[in-house]
């Protein structure tokens, strides 16, 4: 079983402050995902990532960024967060030539 | 437009009763149809998996039954219990381990005692 960790698991915030969702794996795999929940229940990928130094915008436009400097990292970053931003971010894992995704716990990010 | 169409959008179940959750499918070159299951505060983990070279697989209580023809699959929850209410994601895609999964817009389960 995976272990993938998101930071923090929730997060309250003023508009216009810059934040940064934390999301590691211990299991060294190369892919990881960003998915952005809606309140309702659906299920959006707004960022991907094959690897170190590999990112990719995924289905949904978002204004976020991601980064991958190290396997086991993965960063969100919002520059200047707006109410509109409001959501539950779920980071997620694959594993090597497998479909399984690995989802972490998420954080649920409210922008005030 | 919406590759992965779920439904319904919410369900209640007497214990022990039947849940079927239903999924319809557009693109034709999907090969692996996954179903997720999700707690309240987790995140979705997977429940079971299926590859259009069947038309059924079944673990335990859980059975997804696949029409390749009709573009569709549905997961069939048997004797369904209480711990199974959750919220849950049908979703597909192509390309082996290089594809995306596509989610549907999930189904949120209650069973009631």
């Amino acid at each position: 079983e995976a272990d993938i960790y998101q930071t923090p698991r929730y997060l309250v915030i003023g508009t216009g402050k810059k934040i940064t969702l934390e999301c590691s794996q211990t299991m060294g795999h190369d892919k990881m995902y960003w998915y952005q929940q809606d309140p309702g229940m659906e299920l959006h990928l707004i960022h991907y990532s094959y690897g170190v130094n590999s990112t990719e915008k995924g289905d949904l436009s978002s204004e976020s960024t991601v980064s991958r400097i190290r396997t086991e990292h993965f960063p969100l970053t919002l520059e200047s967060a707006r109410p509109s931003h409001t959501s539950q971010y779920l980071c997620a894992s694959r594993d090597p030539g497998r479909e399984k995704l690995f989802f972490g716990s998420g954080t649920q990010l409210s922008v005030l | 437009q919406q590759q992965v169409k779920q439904s319904p959008q919410s369900l209640i179940v007497q214990k022990g009763g039947i849940s079927i959750i239903n999924c319809a499918y557009e693109n034709t070159a999907f090969d692996y149809f996954p179903w997720y299951q999700q707690f309240p505060g987790k995140g979705p983990a997977l429940l079971i998996a299926i590859r259009p070279d069947v038309s059924e697989k079944k673990e335990g209580r859980f059975t997804i039954s696949f029409n390749k023809s009709a573009k569709q699959f549905s997961l069939h929850i048997m004797d369904s219990q209480p711990g199974d209410s959750a919220t849950y994601f049908c979703a597909a895609t192509s390309g082996g381990s290089q594809g995306n999964l596509i989610f549907g817009k999930g189904t949120k389960l209650s069973v009631k005692p």
